[in-house]
């Protein structure tokens, strides 16, 4: 149980272009969902927490007008990456949070690694 | 503040050699989780244990061991018999009560040398 998907798994695109990374838990209902970044050779980044059917809420730093979040079903979370530069790529990770009991749990999807040419 | 703190950046270890991977966290909870996780050069997070702050208890799963120990504010996960599959980097992770929040070390990548 507690299975968390991303899709793609990797995607390169031109400098300027969107890219719409999704996160799915597929067995289970997540109420909040958690945006990661990873550089090379450093840890994960918290980019922004999102709540089912609310506003993201976005770590120091993040441009929220660049990295858009929508997390309109208990199943669904995706990042869109607008006018994505160089500097963007990253390994993009999502992570569900387990529900009663288990709230302290975050399950961690595949991740997805993003490069701009 | 680090509220994770593994010192070890890289280690590199002969097969079959043990290896201690080292981890301390800050917290005024009470109630708090740490993990560890293992990342592979797939990029994937595997986890490998969580340990509630009331649970002092070691662990020992197969080859993989941890010693929480409150008094020093550490988790330290020891691989014994190390082998080459175990060679990642490896994460501890705290969070507290809310569980709002993961907060991650900076990593230990392990390098196991056949």
């Amino acid at each position: 149980g507690a299975v968390v998907s991303q899709h793609p798994s990797w995607v390169i695109c031109k400098s300027g272009t969107s890219v719409k990374i999704e996160c799915r838990s597929l067995d289970f209902q997540a109420t909040t969902m958690f945006w990661y970044r990873q550089f090379p050779k450093q840890s994960l980044m918290l980019m922004a927490t999102s709540n089912e059917g609310s506003k993201a809420t976005y770590e120091q730093g993040v441009e929220k007008d660049k990295f858009l979040i929508n997390h309109a079903s208990l199943t669904l979370s995706t990042l869109t990456v607008t006018s994505a530069h160089p500097e963007d790529s990253s390994f993009y990770i999502c992570s569900a949070r387990g529900g009663g009991a288990n709230y302290y749990e975050q399950y961690f999807g595949p991740g997805t690694r993003l490069t701009v040419t | 503040a680090q509220k994770v703190t593994q010192a070890q950046t890289e280690i590199s270890v002969v097969e079959k050699e043990d290896v201690t991977l080292d981890c301390v966290y800050e917290t005024r909870d009470t109630t708090y989780y740490l993990f560890w996780y293992k990342q592979p050069p797939s990029g994937e997070l595997v986890f490998l244990i969580r340990r509630n702050s009331f649970d002092e208890q070691n662990e020992i799963s197969g080859r993989y061991s941890w010693n929480f120990q409150k008094s020093t504010s550490s988790f330290n996960f020891t691989i014994t018999a190390s082998q080459v599959v175990d060679s990642a980097v490896y994460f501890c992770a705290l969070t507290e009560d809310t569980g709002n929040q993961f907060y991650f070390g900076t990593g230990t990548s392990l390098t196991v040398i056949p």
